[in-house]
């Protein structure tokens, strides 16, 4: 069955420093992948998505993520990070008809 | 620009009620999700639909019924109310799985 695994339940990261938000699918064809992003009381935000082609995908807010076919991943990337990136973050698998959700990762930001 | 509606926002049920989470979309898209949301465990899929007339279960679709009559609404029945269905529910919508869906704000749902 089709999955999505993000191994980071909480990541705090003082403001400026990099950020790396993992992600893994499990299936056995490449399925078209989103990063969301659900700030407290708003709604899920489209960060980025990857279908084919360049592997390295550029989104929203300076983020950017790296599709990897051969560790099934698909991380999430931020140089350098803002307060305002607090927040929720989930990878989403698409793929035969179905948006499967990551269980989610928190982000907190330390000044 | 209304995208997708969801009404109500917060409601509160007894256990045994039965209720209807009302989702609508206005950008004539042919999927649509209903997910809900608890606290560590991401989203999940309760049931989804491809097109008017075609729904399909997803991960959690016990307790649930939807129905699909026209493009624009999708609505997500509860039968009989259990406070394991406390839980806060989203609608969302894309015009396929390759593309982005679009969410709604979300009910907040209490069982008690």
């Amino acid at each position: 069955a089709q999955s999505v695994t993000q191994p980071d339940i909480h990541i705090t990261v003082s403001e400026g420093a990099s950020l790396e938000l993992r992600c893994n699918y499990s299936y056995g064809a490449t399925p078209y992948l989103f990063w969301y992003v659900q700030s407290p009381g708003q709604g899920l935000q489209l960060l980025l998505k990857y279908f084919s082609g360049d592997t390295l995908v550029q989104g929203i807010k300076g983020f950017e993520a790296e599709f990897k076919r051969s560790q099934s991943s698909f991380n999430l990337r931020k140089p350098s990070v803002h307060w305002s990136d607090a927040a929720e973050y989930f990878c989403i698998s698409g793929y035969t008809d179905k948006l499967i959700f990551g269980t989610g990762t928190r982000l907190q930001v330390f000044p | 620009n209304a995208g997708v509606t969801q009404t109500p926002k917060f409601r509160i049920l007894k256990i045994g009620q039965s209720m209807t989470l009302q989702c609508a979309q206005d950008m004539n898209h042919n999927y649509m999700y209903w997910y809900r949301q608890d606290p560590g465990m991401g989203l999940k899929l309760i049931y989804y639909s491809v097109g008017a007339g075609i729904t399909d279960k997803g991960e959690v679709p016990n307790g649930y019924n939807v129905s699909r009559s026209t493009t624009e609404d999708f609505p997500l029945r509860l039968e009989l109310a259990a406070p394991s269905q406390t839980s806060v529910y989203f609608c969302a919508s894309s015009q396929g799985q390759a593309y982005a869906a679009f969410f709604g704000q979300g009910t907040r749902l209490t069982v008690v």
